[in-house]
């Protein structure tokens, strides 16, 4: 059975402290590695896609990473604005349109 | 900026008492879904719409029904809302169908409360 387990549930960090997220999942075939940040009483926003193993995705703050069992996202330096959930989603082969949500990470950076 | 919209964005009813949430887009993807989520869980996937084609999850209740008119619009009707139906309603689009495997697009939610 396809599936994604995201860890931790929750993590708090001070201004600066770096940090990572993980995402394991294990699918038949991965067509696709979403990652998504959830802000209180707002819909998922799309911050990276990944598809082979090696692949690496940057933006501000954050980078993605991914492997064959799992993908990292790193945390650089984090700022109060990047509290948040982090969702990871992944999307197998046998899918053509559906995707598997862990449950999230919920980041909370004091400043 | 080409978006997907939800209205309303906050919705009480009453116990038993049928509602409709609507979603509307601009991206002109060609497939649109609905999501269930609750407080501190991933979102839970009802049913997506893949041009015309209605995709049922086995574990949706049958009092969720959905309707897509066109490919801009897709509604979530509730026919009898319970107690346990509380929560916000989420919808996505996405492209699929091509080579590039395109992420869902979300919109904002509507958060569903039951009186």
């Amino acid at each position: 059975e396809d599936q994604v387990t995201q860890s931790p549930e929750a993590l708090r960090l001070q201004e600066g402290e770096s940090s990572s997220l993980n995402c394991s999942y294990t699918v038949s075939g991965l067509r696709g590695l979403f990652w998504y940040r959830q802000d209180p009483g707002k819909g998922p926003e799309f911050l990276f896609t990944l598809y082979s193993a090696g692949e690496e995705k940057e933006k501000e703050r954050l980078k993605a990473t991914l492997t064959k069992k799992e993908s990292f996202l790193h945390i650089t330096a984090p700022k109060p604005e990047d509290s948040a959930t982090y969702l990871c989603a992944v999307r197998p082969y046998s899918s053509a349109s559906k995707i598997i949500f862990g449950s999230g990470t919920r980041l909370s950076i004091r400043p | 900026d080409a978006m997907v919209i939800q209205n309303p964005r906050y919705q009480v009813t009453q116990f038993g008492k049928p509602v409709t949430l609507s979603c509307s887009q601009t991206l002109n993807h060609n497939v649109m879904y609905w999501y269930q989520q609750k407080s501190s869980q991933a979102p839970k996937l009802l049913f997506h719409y893949y041009d015309k084609d209605f995709n049922n999850e086995a574990d949706t209740p049958d009092n969720f029904q959905s309707r897509r008119p066109n490919t801009s619009f897709c509604f979530l009707d509730i026919r009898s809302p319970g107690l346990g139906d509380a929560a916000m309603y989420l919808c996505a689009t996405s492209r699929a169908g091509t080579e590039d495997d395109q992420p869902q697009h979300f919109g904002d939610g509507t958060r569903l409360s039951i009186l």
